[in-house]
C-alpha cells in the first residue's frame, strides 16, 4: 500500500510570496495533521482535518490555513511567506480511533528567500 | 499543555553498543509514540506505546505512564540507526496533534 504522499519535495519562494503544499493520505484514513519542522528541532503541529472539518490548530498566525478535500487530500496555504517560514513541512494522516497513530509522509522542503 | 524533555540531546555509539534514550512528559498520556528521522527527512514509526513494554527486532520501548517517562532501548546499533529519534504524545490527549520534543540526535559509527 501507499504510503502518505507530499508533493512538491522542494520549493523555493521569496518573501511576500504564498505556497499551497499538497498532501494524500495512505488510503482509508480520514484524518490529515500538518506540522512545520525547523532546522534543529521538533516538529510543531500546525492543523488537524477530519471529515473535511478543523480538529485543531496549532500557535501559527493566520497566514497558515488549510482545507480538506472529499477524497481526504488536504491543501496547506501559507500566505506572504517570511524568511522564518523556511521549513520541513511534514503531513501525516491517521485512522481517528483509540489507538491513534500518524503516519508522515516525506515531507516538502521550503525555502523562502 | 504537556511538555517533552528528552535526553541525552546528542549520543554517539559504536556500531555494536546498546543505548537507552528517555522521554519525560510534563502530564498523563493516553497515546505515546516514538518516530526515527533519517537524514533525509522522513520520520519513521518506531512504536506506538501508551504505557507497557513493546519490542521490534532490536529495539524495544518502554512507558510507565504513572511516572510520566518512556524509554526507548537500541540493541547492538547500527550506522542506519543514525539520525534523530522524537517521542511525541498528543496534545491535550487528543489523537492527531503530536508534542514533539526536541529529539536525540544519535549517531553511530563503524
Amino acid at each position: 500500500d501507499a504510503g502518505v504522499t507530499q508533493s512538491p519535495t522542494h520549493l523555493i519562494k521569496t518573501r511576500g510570496q504564498q505556497v499551497t503544499l499538497r498532501c494524500s493520505p495512505i488510503s482509508g484514513h480520514k484524518s490529515v495533521s500538518w506540522y512545520q519542522q525547523v532546522l534543529g528541532q521538533g516538529p510543531q503541529f500546525i492543523f488537524q482535518y477530519y471529515e473535511k472539518e478543523e480538529r485543531g490548530r496549532g500557535n501559527f498566525p493566520d497566514r497558515f490555513s488549510a482545507r480538506q478535500f472529499p477524497n481526504y487530500s488536504s491543501e496547506l496555504n501559507v500566505n506572504a511567506l517570511l524568511l522564518g517560514d523556511s521549513a520541513l513541512y511534514l503531513c501525516a494522516s491517521s485512522f481517528p480511533g483509540q489507538q491513534e497513530t500518524q503516519y508522515f509522509g516525506p515531507g516538502t522542503r521550503l525555502l523562502v528567500l | 499543555g504537556i511538555q517533552v524533555e528528552q535526553s541525552p540531546p546528542d549520543l554517539i555509539l559504536q556500531e555494536g553498543a546498546n543505548s537507552t534514550l528517555r522521554c519525560n512528559f510534563s502530564d498523563s498520556v493516553n497515546n505515546l509514540q516514538w518516530f526515527h528521522q533519517n537524514p533525509w527527512g522522513q520520520l519513521i514509526n518506531l512504536f506506538y506505546i501508551p504505557s507497557g513494554t513493546k519490542q521490534n527486532g532490536r529495539l524495544s520501548a518502554t512507558t510507565v505512564a504513572t511516572e510520566r517517562y518512556s524509554l526507548l532501548y537500541i540493541s547492538s546499533s547500527q550506522t542506519t540507526d543514525s539520525g534523530v529519534y522524537f517521542c511525541a504524545p498528543p496534545k491535550d490527549n487528543q489523537g492527531g496533534k503530536l508534542i514533539f520534543g526536541q529529539g536525540t540526535e544519535l549517531s553511530v559509527k563503524p
